[in-house]
């Protein structure tokens, strides 16, 4: 059972830029979220897919944008870069377990962003 | 006030210890809450989820207390494999809402 993958898993850019991030979400999952994570950070919602739209967002400008496909895949889109964009982006898709009663966040190993 | 708040740390401990992390949370009305552990440059791993009437997990043991909107997490006989960092994690309302991630605390178990 293959769990949540993204690619690539590091990447560097220039001052703006654009860059698109992928992930897959585990199987049995439909809801795709996005984090970022600064050095010495704890995760920073973006926002998160369902049913591919975008169902909720956290304080990120409009320069951060996603896309959900039919097979619950997800990229997350980043225009105009800029330097703090720096930062560890992750995946991390969900569902309902079977008799847990609450949803469960797996994250996928993170696409390592540096904007130089 | 920051929605989830942690313990800065860094704690070092001496192998076998017992060590104790504590959370506020600022949304009374959050219903789901969890740690997750962290290794240096890898990706959040669940480690428990926490209910009110507090769970235990081998030598884990969370604790809630909704009154006080307080989260800890007990490490009893500190293995060095317990060295990582520590996310207090809470959904930001009731229902269906984004999880919110404390900044972690580093925990560094020494031989």
């Amino acid at each position: 059972d293959a769990g949540v993958t993204q690619s690539p898993t590091h990447l560097i850019k220039t001052r703006g830029q654009q860059v698109t991030l992928r992930c897959s979400p585990k199987s049995g999952h439909d809801t795709v979220s996005w984090y970022q994570q600064a050095l010495g950070q704890g995760p920073q919602f973006i926002f998160q897919y369902y049913e591919e739209e975008e169902r909720q967002r956290g304080n990120f400008p409009d320069r951060f944008s996603g896309h959900q496909f039919p097979n619950y895949s997800s990229e997350l889109n980043v225009n105009a870069l800029l330097l703090g964009d720096s930062a560890l982006y992750l995946c991390a898709s969900s569902g309902l377990e079977t008799g847990a009663g609450d949803e469960k966040l797996f994250f996928g190993s993170g696409t390592q962003l540096s904007v130089l | 006030r920051k929605e989830v708040e942690q313990d800065p740390g860094p704690f070092n401990v001496p192998e076998g210890a017992t060590v104790a992390f504590n959370c506020t949370y600022s949304n009374s009305a959050s219903q789901s809450f969890f740690w997750y552990r962290q290794d240096c440059r890898k990706e959040p791993k669940l480690l428990m989820s926490v209910y009110s009437s507090g769970n235990e997990d081998g030598r884990f043991t969370a604790q809630l207390n909704r009154a006080s909107q307080y989260i800890s997490l007990l490490i009893r006989d500190s293995k060095l494999s317990d060295s990582a960092t520590y996310l207090c994690v809470v959904n930001r309302d009731s229902g269906n809402t984004p999880l919110v991630f404390g900044k972690g605390t580093r925990l560094s178990v020494i031989a």
